[in-house]
């Protein structure tokens, strides 16, 4: 069984579209995360949420929403695409919030036209 | 805020031995980590110190020194699936967080 899972794996759009990206942990961990990965390779924070509740909310554009039904799930939707937002989007777990190793989903590869 | 650095690249042979240094500035250290990623793959977790000193895991190892801000890890017999990039990580205690550092690409030759 995969232990980060995310969906889709590649992602095609148009500018202005709107599109998510789900995520699903089955380790039973309290802390979810979604990084960006940038062409530079780059992995920058996007944010945290611990139990549900969100920890950390970087300056990333409100065009961004993290979405947590429960302690398993970390959603991403993205409004308004735009050319920049191409990058590769991992979502990762830890056991708590503030200790432990990061477990990274196999990431989602967006590209916007 | 961190400040997280390390090489951008570096070149080593099949057989040999690579250090790959970084060094950090957080004003809440709680965890310094290293991590492999193959090209096209997700991060995966290679070592963790959060005291001063060395550790080791077979062929990696990692140092640290907190009063520095300097970590290295050390990679030992190197094969050629050794090549990939290399990360750095801090976790801070004021903010919970891992940052990573832009990491380290290896290329090993035969």
């Amino acid at each position: 069984d995969t232990a980060v899972s995310q969906t889709p794996k590649y992602l095609v759009t148009q500018m202005g579209n709107d599109k998510s990206i789900k995520c699903e942990q089955n380790l039973g961990h309290d802390t979810m995360y979604w990084y960006k990965q940038d062409s530079k390779k780059f992995l920058k924070i996007m944010f945290s949420y611990n139990n549900k509740e969100l920890i950390i909310n970087e300056t990333v554009p409100n065009r961004f929403s993290p979405k947590s039904p429960d302690k398993a799930h970390l959603n991403l939707h993205i409004n308004s695409l735009e050319l920049g937002d191409s990058a590769v989007y991992f979502c990762a777990s830890s056991q708590y919030l503030d200790t432990g190793e990061l477990f990274f989903g196999e990431g989602s590869r967006l590209t916007v036209l | 805020g961190q400040n997280i650095d390390q090489p951008t690249e570096m070149t080593a042979t099949e057989g040999a031995i690579v250090q790959i240094n970084c060094t950090y500035q957080t004003s809440g250290f709680n965890g310094l980590f290293w991590y492999q990623q193959h090209a096209g793959e997700a991060p995966t977790f290679l070592s963790y110190n959060v005291l001063d000193g060395l550790e080791e895991k077979g062929r990696f190892s990692s140092f640290l020194s907190r009063s520095k801000g300097y970590s290295y890890l050390l990679l030992k017999e190197l094969q050629m699936k050794d090549s990939a990039s290399y990360l750095c990580a801090v976790r801070d205690r004021n903010n919970n967080d891992m940052r990573f550092g832009a990491g380290t690409r290896l290329t090993v030759k035969p």
